[in-house]
């Protein structure tokens, strides 16, 4: 099956500046979620999507960064206006069903650098 | 969530065992213990988990402690593209909340 596509793979930005990243989870997955791995540390979950609705939002920084999931498909997580400290991996992963913990697949992120 | 500890980093010689533990001393009772790697510039993979019982399968064997305070992920034979930062996680059934976890390295 293919795995979970996110784009872009990479992206500079200079602080203030807004960006978007989009992830493609695996068909049929109906729990989707965005992590943000900061270097040297282990992901964090920012916020978790059940179909195209919020389960958990409670670490995103919600003055800067949105999320959506529309139809229960793909996926988009923003940042405006971006600042230094959020240079970072951005995970996206999904799962077929949500109290599965063995069951996440994670795609390969966007790396974001923010100047 | 349980508090976990693990090495910061550990080394292990190709084709030779490799034992990762894991302290969750405060884990609950119904959480299972998993355990995911990440490779280089990829993002998390799935590897073992358990609730009470030693676990095997084709990549790794979790040894659980009989009081589930600590665990062991068991590498038999370690190969280079082993090389990977080891996450183990207490699961609760709501979301996989990551620790630092161990960067393993395998010496040729």
């Amino acid at each position: 099956e293919a795995g979970v596509a996110q784009s872009p793979r990479y992206k500079i930005i200079e602080k203030r500046q807004s960006v978007a990243f989009w992830c493609n989870p695996i068909s049929g997955h109906a729990t989707l979620y965005w992590y943000q791995q900061i270097l040297g540390q282990g992901p964090k979950l920012l916020i978790q999507f059940q179909n195209n609705g919020v389960v958990d939002d409670s670490q995103l920084p919600k003055d800067r960064f949105s999320a959506e999931r529309l139809k229960g498909v793909d996926s988009t997580l923003k940042i405006q206006p971006a600042k230094l400290e959020d240079s970072a991996v951005y995970l996206c992963a999904s799962s077929l069903v949500r109290d599965w913990g063995y069951g996440y697949t994670f795609g390969s992120g966007t790396r974001l650098t923010v100047v | 969530d349980a508090k976990t500890t693990q090495p910061n980093s550990m080394e292990s010689n190709e084709e030779e065992p490799v034992h990762l533990p894991c302290n969750h001393s405060t884990i609950s009772g119904t959480d299972y213990i998993h355990w995911y790697r990440q490779l280089p510039s990829q993002g998390p993979e799935y590897v073992i988990h358990g609730l009470t019982s030693n676990v095997n399968n084709r990549m790794a064997s979790l040894a659980i402690a009989e009081d589930r305070k600590s665990s062991t992920l068991i590498l038999h034979r370690a190969t280079l593209r082993d090389a990977a930062v080891y996450y183990c996680i207490p699961y609760a059934g709501n979301m996989l909340t990551f620790g630092g976890g161990t960067r393993l390295m395998v010496k040729p």
